[in-house]
């Protein structure tokens, strides 16, 4: 067990559709980091924020957002849902937000667009 | 711009063989080396990092991996498989200097183990 929850586990929505997922990460860890893995794509960086503010951006869709709250847990906002979102959204915490940092990952959100 | 080349998408060794899983990487600066492992239906795994304070690095499970700077590689070995490392190992690099620790994964390697 890392420490990182991610909820839900698994998600299936319909072309469209918005979907909310949640991330806490480690007791004492100020940053967080979100990850896409999908078969073509393999696992992509898409977006990391430290202490409540946006630090690194990487291959993110426009629709799709993200926020760290005061509590430092986190939110990543995927809209107008295609087919080509289904994916393993992971979520990942580190103490600090520089290179070099541990980050410890969630057990992830599996999305299915339907 | 930074990247990470894992040669060989599926890897296969005999239980009691060695494992040998490589990674290339391309970095204008040096870079930081990670290698993590993904069990079926679990997040990743933290197995060793590499951070400039020694080249052979130890990690978990009785895996190390060396960072060879002149041939920017750092593979990954165990002298004797378990069938317990069947998984999924990648390769992730993060920039030395940057001010964001995110990680670029190369494609992964699946290791199966062979009783």
């Amino acid at each position: 067990d890392s420490g990182v929850t991610q909820t839900p586990k698994h998600l299936i929505t319909a072309t469209g559709q918005r979907v909310t997922l949640r991330c806490s990460p480690r007791s004492g860890d100020l940053s967080v980091y979100w990850y896409q893995q999908s078969l073509d794509q393999g696992l992509q960086f898409l977006i990391q924020y430290y202490n409540g503010e946006e630090r690194a951006k990487g291959n993110i869709l426009e629709r799709f957002s993200a926020q760290q709250f005061p509590d430092l847990h986190s939110e990543l906002n995927l809209s107008s849902l295609e087919l080509g979102d289904s994916a393993l959204y992971f979520c990942a915490s580190s103490v600090e937000a520089g290179a070099g940092e541990t980050q410890y990952f969630g057990p992830g959100t599996r999305l299915l667009v339907l | 711009a930074q990247s990470v080349t894992q040669l060989g998408s599926h890897v296969s060794v005999s239980e009691g063989a060695l494992v040998l899983l490589r990674c290339n990487y391309s970095s204008s600066v040096p870079p930081y080396l990670f290698w993590y492992v993904q069990y079926p239906n679990q997040g990743l795994q933290l197995l060793l990092k590499y951070t400039s304070a020694a080249t052979l690095v130890k990690g978990i499970n009785g895996f190390e991996a060396e960072f060879k700077k002149s041939e920017t590689s750092f593979h990954l070995t165990k002298p004797s498989a378990h069938m317990s490392d069947a998984a999924e190992y990648f390769c992730a690099v993060s920039l030395f200097s940057s001010n964001t620790g995110k990680l670029i994964f190369g494609q992964g390697t699946t290791l199966q183990v062979k009783p």
